[in-house]
């Protein structure tokens, strides 16, 4: 079955250095995109950055890139430069390719980030 | 443009009310979902639409109906409220083409 794993329910970072948020996934569909969300205390989602499973190259957007390895079926996140305006929560989630027209999203608990000054 | 709309963004229920979530988007998108999210958990899909018409079910729909007649709207029909729906609601879209799902600003629910 489809399965988002994050096992970081929190992080810490000093503020202008870079973290890394884990992200392992399971899928037996070859087609699968990865998406990351930032939720800040305010509470809306914020689409980060998006990797599909054919993609040669790691996506990256701004500070944000994506450490794709699909052998290990690992999707992580990093942040580099971290800024206060970082903390969140920080959530991963795969598109279910095997739904064929559905196209849902399987979510992640979430990770928990705080920068520090 | 304003994206995907929700009313209203707070709401108290008393147990066994019955409410409506507004929903609406202007993109044109064709796909639209219904989420719930628990303090501190993740999102739970309740109902998804992948056009007018046309509803399905995801995970944890008990206690809750949708309708799509049209593209822009999509609302969530709470009946007879109960305290475990307590819950702050997302409603979000995407088009038919794939891409990143777009997240209204959420309903937080409180049933007492």
């Amino acid at each position: 079955a489809q399965k988002i794993t994050q096992t970081q329910p929190g992080m810490f970072v000093q503020e202008k250095e870079a973290v890394t948020l884990d992200c392992t996934y399971d899928t037996s569909d070859p087609s699968y995109g990865l998406f990351w969300y930032k939720q800040p205390s305010s509470g809306e989602m914020i689409f980060l950055i998006y990797q599909g499973s054919y993609d040669q190259q790691n996506a990256t957007e701004g500070r944000y890139s994506l450490n794709f390895q699909k052998a290990r079926k690992s999707a992580n996140l990093v942040i580099s430069a971290s800024q206060l305006g970082d903390s969140a929560m920080y959530f991963c989630a795969m598109r279910d390719g095997n739904a064929g027209n559905n196209r849902k999203l399987i979510w992640g608990l979430g990770t928990s980030l705080a920068v520090n000054p | 443009n304003a994206g995907v709309t929700q009313t209203p963004k707070f709401r108290i229920l008393k147990i066994g009310q019955s409410m409506t979530l507004q929903c609406t988007q202007d993109m044109n998108h064709n796909y639209m979902y219904w989420y719930r999210q628990d303090p501190g958990m993740g999102l739970k899909l309740i109902y998804y639409s992948v056009g007018a018409g046309i509803t399905d079910k995801g995970e944890v729909p008990n206690g809750y109906n949708v309708s799509r007649s049209t593209t822009e709207d999509f609302p969530l029909r709470l009946e007879l409220a109960a305290p475990s729906q307590t819950s702050v609601y997302f409603c979000a879209s995407r088009n038919a083409g794939g891409g990143e799902q777009y997240f209204g600003p959420g309903t937080r629910l409180t049933v007492t």
